[in-house]
């Protein structure tokens, strides 16, 4: 099956640091990349979606300056948190859908996920 | 508003049989996907189903009713490592994923 990535898989800040997340796909062109957002116990919460070289729509609630999202190639999707708060200690994953060999655009491809501790 | 709905958690017994049932209201649908979820991990796809029918995958097979927007997950002989959170999650009209809240499930030996 198609391989996405995503590194760090766990990373420590210090509130008020920028932490910028990847996310790849590894054998499979991604024309669509979903950012996540897991609360403990909660299902997923998309955080915004966005499509290779176009800007990102980002969910109701979710503050675009502050997450800041980029998909400038069919592999690689940033997302960057900005001015890290301990409220955005989470667990960030993002997924990939598009085309390829033996991949069917209607499937999503999870990231093992990062996740984000900020002190 | 587009809600799924499954139930919170299900204990079953090692080598038995369980399903977990999925109900869905959505804006426009383009397929039903199940997940399956380790603790502090992301989800791993399980199924996809867009037809009506039952979708047979080892010993996982997922069914859908698009007319009762229905579907089940049904998981046969039972494993410890079964245990785990099960997503139910509707592609909309904007093939974007709705998410239930999961399903956690208890194997117990």
């Amino acid at each position: 099956g198609a391989v996405v990535s995503q590194h760090p898989s766990r990373v420590i800040c210090k509130s008020g640091t920028s932490v910028k997340i990847e996310c790849r796909s590894l054998d499979f062109q991604a024309t669509t990349m979903f950012w996540y957002r897991q609360f403990p116990k909660k299902s997923l919460m998309l955080m915004a979606t966005s499509n290779e070289g176009s800007k990102a729509t980002y969910e109701q609630g979710v503050e675009k300056d502050k997450f800041l999202i980029n998909h400038a190639s069919l592999t690689l999707s940033t997302l960057t948190v900005t001015s890290a708060h301990p409220e955005d200690s989470s667990f960030y994953i993002c997924s990939a859908s598009g085309f390829g060999t033996s991949v069917d655009y209607n499937e999503q491809f999870f990231g093992p996920g990062t996740r984000l501790t900020v002190l | 508003g587009q809600n799924i709905d499954q139930p919170t958690e299900m204990t079953a017994t090692e080598g038995a049989i369980v399903q977990i049932n999925c109900t869905y209201q959505t804006s426009g649908f383009n397929g039903l996907f199940w997940y399956q979820q380790h603790a502090g991990e992301a989800p791993t796809f399980l199924s996809y189903n867009v037809l009506d029918g039952l979708e047979e995958k080892g010993r996982f097979s997922s069914f859908l009713s698009r007319s009762k927007g229905y579907s089940y997950l049904l998981l046969k002989e039972l494993q410890m490592k079964d245990s785990a959170s099960y997503l139910c999650a509707v592609m909309d009209s904007n093939y974007q994923l709705i998410w239930g809240a999961g399903t956690k499930l208890i194997i117990k030996p």
